[in-house]
Order: structure tokens, then sequence, then C-alpha cells
């Protein structure tokens, strides 16, 4: 089946400062999905990205789907300590019905 | 707003125990998904489900079994609870989609501990 790596595991940031999560695939992808987890809370659906080199953004969010949908990427500008909790990557490969998600990136954020 | 409920938030069974975990969702979504939650390996999906009476096993069906009679409710069945199935449950659902899955809505959550 397909490997998904989310990198990094975990990321330290002074607010203010940016933030990216990547998430990469060893195979061509139907479609991803983002998804934020708040410490005690429960994944929380944020996006969708469908198309190859497919761009969406949601305030201070911008999400990226690489050209050969094997990667995505997921970026915070100027981070803010509402941004803190875990995001997942969740990765579909449905010629064979496969689904998958990232480990996860930890974000936490010093005021 | 959708709401996805699990029957329980804690749980504790005994090994060999038989363990049912429902989840309700309000939303008439055609999917339903089981995974499980553990530190540094992220959501790994037992069973889905996108239609009533059908189910596809995910990454790890080993000791688990499903059950849905009813498009609003997906249940998970241990058949009999091991100390390596304590974990994180969580239930979602979503709509099918054209062709793809749409994006999923969680539960809360219910932490199995099986002693």
């Amino acid at each position: 089946g397909q490997q998904v790596m989310q990198i990094p595991q975990y990321q330290h940031v002074q607010e203010g400062e940016d933030f990216t999560t990547y998430c990469n695939s060893s195979t061509t992808l139907s479609n991803i999905q983002w998804y934020k987890q708040r410490p005690g809370g429960h994944p929380v659906f944020l996006i969708q990205l469908v198309k190859s080199g497919e761009v969406k953004k949601q305030k201070r969010l911008t999400f990226q789907f690489g050209e050969a949908k094997k990667n995505s990427s997921l970026h915070i500008t100027a981070t803010q300590t509402t941004d803190v909790g875990t995001y997942f990557c969740a990765a579909f490969k449905y010629n064979n019905n496969d689904m998958r998600f990232g480990a996860g990136t930890r974000l936490t954020v010093k005021p | 707003d959708v709401k996805v409920t699990q029957s329980s938030r804690y749980l504790v069974k005994r090994t060999g125990e038989k363990v049912f975990l429902e989840c309700v969702q309000d939303m008439d979504h055609e999917n339903m998904f089981w995974y499980r939650q553990d530190p540094g390996l992220g959501l790994r999906l037992i069973y889905f489900s996108y239609d009533v009476k059908m189910k596809e096993k995910g990454d790890i069906p080993e000791g688990y079994s499903v059950s849905r009679e009813k498009k609003e409710r997906f249940s998970l069945i241990l058949e009999s609870a091991s100390t390596n199935q304590t974990s994180m449950y969580l239930c979602a659902s979503s709509f099918r989609g054209t062709g793809i899955i749409d994006g999923q809505y969680f539960g809360p959550g219910t932490r199995l501990t099986v002693t």
C-alpha cells in the first residue's frame, strides 16, 4: 500500500513566525485532505485538494497540492496561539481504495 | 452543524470481554469510518462503510468487526478485547462526493482501556 510521510513531527515557533508542514506520498494520489486536532479534541476537517498544482487559502493558511499529486503542504503565516494543535494530512488513492493519514505535525506556539 | 456522537467517552474493559462501540451521525452521510489513534502513529483506519450493510477493511481490521444496519449508525465490535487494543477510537462520517470521499466529520472519541 501507499506510504504517507508527514514532516516535521514537531514544530515549536514564536508567535508571529511562519509554519509549514509537508505530506509526501510514495504514489500518485487522487486527492488529499487536511485536518487540525486541538489538544484534547478530535480532528476537524480543514480543506480538500483534488487538482494537480492546486493552491487554496483560508485566511492565514495556504494549502498546496504538488504538480505530480504526490505531495502537499500546509503553510501558516504569522502564527497565533490559536493555531496550536496537530495537523494531519489524509491521502487518498482510489484505484486500490486506499486511504491513509500521516502521523501528524504537532505545532506549539510561544506567546 | 454535523453531529457525530459516540456512545462513551471513556471505557474500561477486561481482557477477553466483547466490546461494542457505537457511533451515530445526524447528517445522512453515506460513508462512516472507524479509526484508532495512538501517539506517534496518527490515525489508522480500521473499517469503513460506504452504505448500509456494506463494509471495507482498512489498514488494521484484525481483532475487530463492524456492523451497519442503519445509515446513521456504525458499530465497532472487539470480539475478545486484548491489552494491545487499548487506544483512542474515533468515528467519522462523510458524504460520498462525486467519485471521491468528502471531508470527514469526527466524533469526540472513546478512550478504551483494556486491563
